[in-house]
């Protein structure tokens, strides 16, 4: 079965930080991955996603994740962390290549210290 | 432009009661997939339905649990007879097309259903 890990149920940063939000996963075919974030009582907010071609894939408010097939990873980072980055974030693949049965990992809640 | 909106935002059902979620997509999106958040879990799928069909329901509850899209109106997911097992957040999601990964889900702010 798959399954994606995401090592650190909490991570706390200080304003201005980079920002490391790790993502393992496991899959026997090419995977296609994804992060989003979740803001309090919101729903979730694609942020990026990899499917195929490059393996640095920038997504939106300065976020950008890099697919490494040899560590299967899929890392999460901000150059600079920004009080508005506070929220959960959860990484995600998908089943056999389809777009809606995503896998997700139990999520990293993210602080960001002023 | 709306996103997808989900109601009621809270429910509080007492056990052996009945609970009601309801879901309208995107305009403009015809395939909806609800997902369940557990407490401290990530979002796990559900059921996929496009109007008036389900698709995909590998992972629902045997039992208790239904979804429909009807031609008319919001997408439904019933809980019959609820246990406090099933105190969660439900989220629904949509898109335009499906197995496309150029139309990626449009989550909903989620249904948090207690159990009391």
């Amino acid at each position: 079965a798959q399954s994606v890990t995401q090592l650190g149920s909490h991570v706390s940063v200080s304003e201005g930080a980079l920002v490391l939000l790790r993502c393992n996963y496991s899959s026997s075919v090419p995977p296609y991955l994804f992060w989003y974030v979740q803001y309090p009582n919101q729903g979730l907010q694609l942020l990026l996603k990899y499917t195929t071609g490059a393996t640095l894939v920038k997504g939106i408010n300065g976020f950008e994740a890099e697919f490494k097939k040899s560590e299967t990873s899929f890392h999460l980072t901000k150059p600079s962390a920004h009080m508005s980055d506070a929220a959960e974030y959860f990484c995600a693949q998908t089943s056999g290549g389809s777009n809606y049965k995503l896998t997700f990992g139990k999520g990293t809640l993210l602080t960001v210290n002023p | 432009n709306a996103g997808v909106m989900q109601n009621p935002r809270h429910l509080v059902r007492r056990r052996g009661q009945e609970a009601r979620l309801r879901c309208s997509p995107m305009k403009g999106h015809s395939h909806v997939y609800w997902y369940r958040q557990l407490p401290e879990e990530g979002l796990k799928f559900m059921v996929y339905l496009q109007k008036e069909n389900i698709i995909d329901e590998s992972g629902m509850p045997k039992e208790r649990f239904s979804a429909e899209f009807p031609k008319e109106g919001p997408s439904i997911l019933r809980i019959q007879q609820v246990v406090r097992g099933d105190s969660a957040a439900y989220f629904c999601a949509s898109s335009p097309g499906t197995g496309e990964l150029n139309s990626p889900l449009h989550f909903g702010n989620g249904t948090r259903l207690t159990v009391t």
